[in-house]
């Protein structure tokens, strides 16, 4: 079954540290893509970092960067340097190609709260 | 602003209403997508549309419907308005094919009284 999974419903992080949001993912296409995205309290989603599944490298974005693990199937978000401005839910999702059209699949998402 | 553009931002109506919510996508956009977000919930695939025609479907009720017109822009419809319907209903496009993730719309945030 296609599925992203991320355990951890809320997180706390003082400004200026790094801060780690997890995200496994489960599906058997060879080929997929993750994503992350932003929704602030003001209601609207924001793209962050895109991870195909064939890329060598981990997707960096400023201060976003994806570490892809493709053999435990995680796709954790990394912020550096947090600011306040960050606080706000994240939600994982994979695009997966099915019966000819893309589809795709968000996890229940985490809600950060930056601290001062 | 994101270029998908959604329209109304806000909508208060009452039991047993209808409502048309619309959404119009990125320019280049062929492909549509409705999503629902109640309260702490994560976004539930409803229905999408590429060049006019239904691709998708997800957990989208009876009571809705959705179209997508000639112009690319689309068209959410829900009746019979229960109070379990309030939730923020997003609009995605997406180009067909390509690396980058939807491009959502602001959101459309609908409160039955």
């Amino acid at each position: 079954a296609q599925k992203i999974t991320q355990t951890q419903p809320g997180m706390f992080v003082q400004e200026k540290e790094a801060v780690t949001l997890d995200c496994t993912y489960d599906t058997s296409d060879p080929s997929y893509g993750l994503f992350w995205y932003k929704q602030p309290s003001s209601g609207e989603m924001i793209f962050l970092i895109y991870q195909g599944s064939y890329d060598q490298q981990n997707a960096t974005e400023g201060r976003y960067s994806l570490n892809f693990q493709k053999a435990r199937k995680s796709a954790n978000l990394v912020i550096s340097a947090s600011q306040l401005g960050d606080s706000a839910m994240y939600f994982c999702a994979m695009r997966v190609l099915t019966s000819g059209t893309y589809k795709y699949i968000f996890g229940t998402g985490t809600r950060l709260k930056v601290l001062a | 602003d994101s270029g998908v553009t959604q329209t109304p931002k806000h909508l208060i109506t009452a039991t047993g209403q209808r409502v048309t919510l619309r959404c119009s996508p990125r320019s280049g956009d062929l492909s549509v997508y409705w999503y629902q977000q109640s309260l702490d919930q994560g976004l539930q695939f409803l229905i999408q549309y590429y060049n006019g025609e239904e691709r998708a479907k997800g957990n989208i009720l009876e009571r809705f419907s959705a179209q997508q017109f000639p112009d690319l822009h689309s068209e959410l419809n829900l009746s019979s308005l229960e109070l379990g319907d309030s939730a923020l209903y997003f609009c995605a496009s997406s180009v067909a094919q390509g690396p980058g993730g939807y491009t959502f719309g602001s959101g459309t945030r609908l409160t039955v009284v």
